[in-house]
């Protein structure tokens, strides 16, 4: 297995309140990125990382900030959550060399509920 | 916007069956991934096709992807329980980004 951890497994916040998730790898990889999943969605990209302090915008980014200071840690914030950010999220990391048809790893996914 | 959809949404099946799902896309695929998904964990790669009426199999599980590269199909001879799991198509550009399609939650039972 890929060595990723995420970081809660489990959550449960308010509404309006700060939450940072952290996903870490032992494997090196200079893409990392961050997805949602919700029924009848499969998963959706929120951002994503090329490299240190590199990243860009996916496909649901509002609500959402991230930050990568170390290549092991990609994190995860949500400035002042809301109900629709409950979800569970998973973080994926790739090597990136081959121009989109590498295999991109998946954590074990968080689980966040936001009352 | 691209538009994934797969088909059927659920499958229920008996052990030793086969089933076949179901990917469509509105646009032409940069590249296609199957990935599986099992309850309480993250998507893992199956296969990655690329050209047009490519065809990959990997032990009891057969992939096709469409002349056009707009579909793909996910065949499953005599199906085990430990295929139980969601089975989720998705798109892969250069950048590596994924754009998934709701999935396939497929049942097994012994």
């Amino acid at each position: 297995d890929a060595g990723i951890t995420q970081s809660p497994r489990h959550k449960v916040t308010e509404t309006g309140t700060p939450v940072t998730l952290r996903c870490h790898q032992t494997e090196n990889h200079r893409y990392m990125y961050w997805y949602r999943q919700d029924p009848g969605h499969g998963l959706r990209l929120i951002h994503y990382s090329y490299g240190v302090k590199d990243t860009d915008k996916g496909e649901v980014s509002d609500g959402y900030s991230v930050s990568r200071s170390k290549t092991e840690d990609f994190l995860l914030t949500l400035e002042s959550a809301t109900s629709s950010q409950t979800s569970v999220y998973f973080c994926a990391i790739s090597d990136g060399r081959g121009a989109g048809q590498e295999t991109q790893y998946f954590g074990p996914g968080t689980r966040l509920l936001v009352l | 916007t691209q538009l994934l959809e797969q088909s059927p949404q659920f499958l229920s099946i008996q052990e030793g069956e086969n089933l076949t799902v179901y990917c469509n896309s509105s646009s032409v695929f940069s590249s296609l991934q199957w990935y599986r998904q099992e309850p309480g964990e993250g998507p893992v790669l199956l296969v990655t096709v690329v050209t047009g009426g490519e065809v990959k199999k990997l032990k009891r599980l057969t992939f096709q992807f469409g002349d056009a590269r707009k579909d793909s199909s996910l065949h499953i001879t005599a199906a085990q329980p430990g295929d139980t799991g969601l089975y989720l198509c998705a798109d892969a550009d250069s950048w590596g980004k994924l754009q998934f399609g709701a999935g396939t939650q497929v049942v097994v039972t012994p």
